[in-house]
């Protein structure tokens, strides 16, 4: 069946711009989750949903960066007056239905590069 | 807080060798722990995981890792290397004692390259 998948792959923006990365999880997955690699580091939690609502935003490095899930599946992330620290690839990763032991399954990911 | 680390930024093995990457943990209580492995330009790909039982877990592509709690480590093994098992591997782990804690936290990888 088809994986997690994500749009676009690549965004390059300017500095200050707002963008919005789009995240399409396994059919029928509950759990969607958020991380954010930068060069060389493993990746780091942003956000977590169980259905519509986010169950933990504790990742989010500012109120600059949301996050929505309306009707429980497709997510967007939003990242308002971007900068050049924001560049990174945002995975998205989604799981049956968030239990502790369930496996996450990610997508490819959005390399987003801020100029 | 939990944590992963993985001690080696680099493996380099021959192709038919054994391969071992290295993953210790911390938590507050008892870990999940899990291994992903990451190609080029693509997402995480999920290769196992341990959840509790049988401390040995097999996986994906031949890969096996081995959960031992007094070391707090899951090193992942694999008997005759291949070629194509050169990747970024990561390590991660969920602390269970955290009712409301669904976050995996990674290890920063460990790049493994099998020479033919």
């Amino acid at each position: 069946g088809a994986g997690v998948s994500q749009t676009p792959s690549n965004k390059v923006t300017e500095k200050g711009k707002y963008v919005e990365l789009r995240c399409d999880p396994i059919s029928g997955h509950t759990a969607l989750y958020w991380y954010r690699q930068s060069l060389g580091q493993g990746p780091e939690f942003l956000i977590y949903f169980q259905g519509t609502g986010a169950a933990d935003d504790s990742g989010l490095p500012n109120d600059r960066f949301f996050a929505v899930r309306p009707e429980g599946s497709v997510s967007t992330l939003k990242i308002q007056r971007t900068e050049r620290g924001d560049s990174a690839v945002y995975l998205c990763a989604s799981s049956f239905s968030g239990g502790r032991g369930d496996t996450q399954y990610f997508g490819p990911g959005t390399r987003l590069t801020v100029l | 807080a939990q944590s992963v680390a993985q001690p080696e930024d680099q493996v380099n093995v021959a192709e038919g060798n054994p391969l071992t990457v290295k993953c210790t943990y911390s938590v507050s209580g008892n870990p999940y722990l899990f291994w992903y492995v990451q190609y080029p330009n693509r997402g995480l790909q999920f290769l196992l995981k341990y959840i509790t039982g049988d401390n040995l877990v097999k996986g994906s592509y031949g890969f096996e890792a081995e959960f031992n709690k007094s070391q707090t480590s899951f090193h992942l093994k694999k008997p005759s290397a291949l070629v194509s098992d050169s990747a970024l591997y990561f390590c991660a782990v969920r602390d269970i004692i955290r009712s409301n804690d669904y976050k995996l936290s990674f290890g920063a990888g460990t790049t493994v390259t099998v020479r033919a």
